[in-house]
């Protein structure tokens, strides 16, 4: 168990619609990573946030957003949801935004109908 | 733009041989290297990692990957292979000068060990 904790675990909803996805850093980390996983894409970064603060962001679409909390824990949040989302999508911390190791969450898998 | 290649889409060896999965990268500046695994319904867990120093890095699980820097490859092998190493296996690349860590990962290799 990493520590990380992501929910729902699984997630249907229809095209068009909007979801949100939780995760909960390890105890003390304050760098949340999340991460998109397909079998066509595979592994895709799409954003960093760092003690409530957008770190660096990678392959993340319009239509998705994220935010960390004061609490440190950190929503994505997919709207207008295409068939094409469907995937698993991860949640990873680290100690600090300069801090290398990763921990990642369960993940959530979201299928879209 | 930085990227990872793992050149084999699957690996398969005997129980007790020693494994190699290959990844190279391609990045400006000097390279921060990972090994992932990932089991079937599970998030990915950090075997090792490259930052600095001795080329011959030590991870979890009897694990350890050689940077080669004129080859630009960071191999994980492992001495003698047990059937419970079976995973999807993950090498990833970032930079010091990426402020923000963005994160490349290679496209996997799935590692097979027979009984």
């Amino acid at each position: 168990d990493s520590g990380v904790t992501q929910t729902p675990k699984h997630l249907i909803t229809a095209t068009g619609q909007r979801v949100t996805l939780r995760c909960s850093p390890r105890s003390g980390d304050l760098s949340v990573y999340w991460y998109q996983q397909s079998l066509d894409q595979g592994l895709q970064f799409l954003i960093q946030y760092y003690n409530g603060e957008e770190r660096a962001k990678g392959n993340i679409l319009e239509r998705f957003s994220a935010q960390q909390f004061p609490d440190l824990h950190s929503e994505l949040n997919l709207s207008s949801l295409e068939l094409g989302d469907s995937a698993l999508y991860f949640c990873a911390s680290s100690v600090t935004d300069s801090s290398y190791e990763q921990y990642f969450g369960p993940g959530t898998r979201l299928t879209v109908t | 733009a930085q990227s990872v290649a793992q050149p084999e889409d699957q690996v398969n060896v005997a129980e007790g041989n020693p494994l190699t999965v290959k990844c190279t990268y391609s990045v400006s500046g000097n390279p921060y290297l990972f090994w992932y695994v990932q089991y079937p319904n599970r998030g990915l867990q950090f075997l090792l990692k490259y930052i600095t120093g001795d080329n011959l890095v030590k991870g979890s699980y009897g694990f350890e990957a050689e940077f080669n820097k004129s080859q630009t490859s960071f191999h994980l092998k492992k001495p003698s292979a047990l059937v419970s190493d079976s995973a999807l296996y993950f090498c990833a690349v970032t930079t010091r000068d990426n402020y923000g860590q963005n994160f490349v990962f290679g496209p996997g290799t799935r590692l097979s060990v027979l009984p």
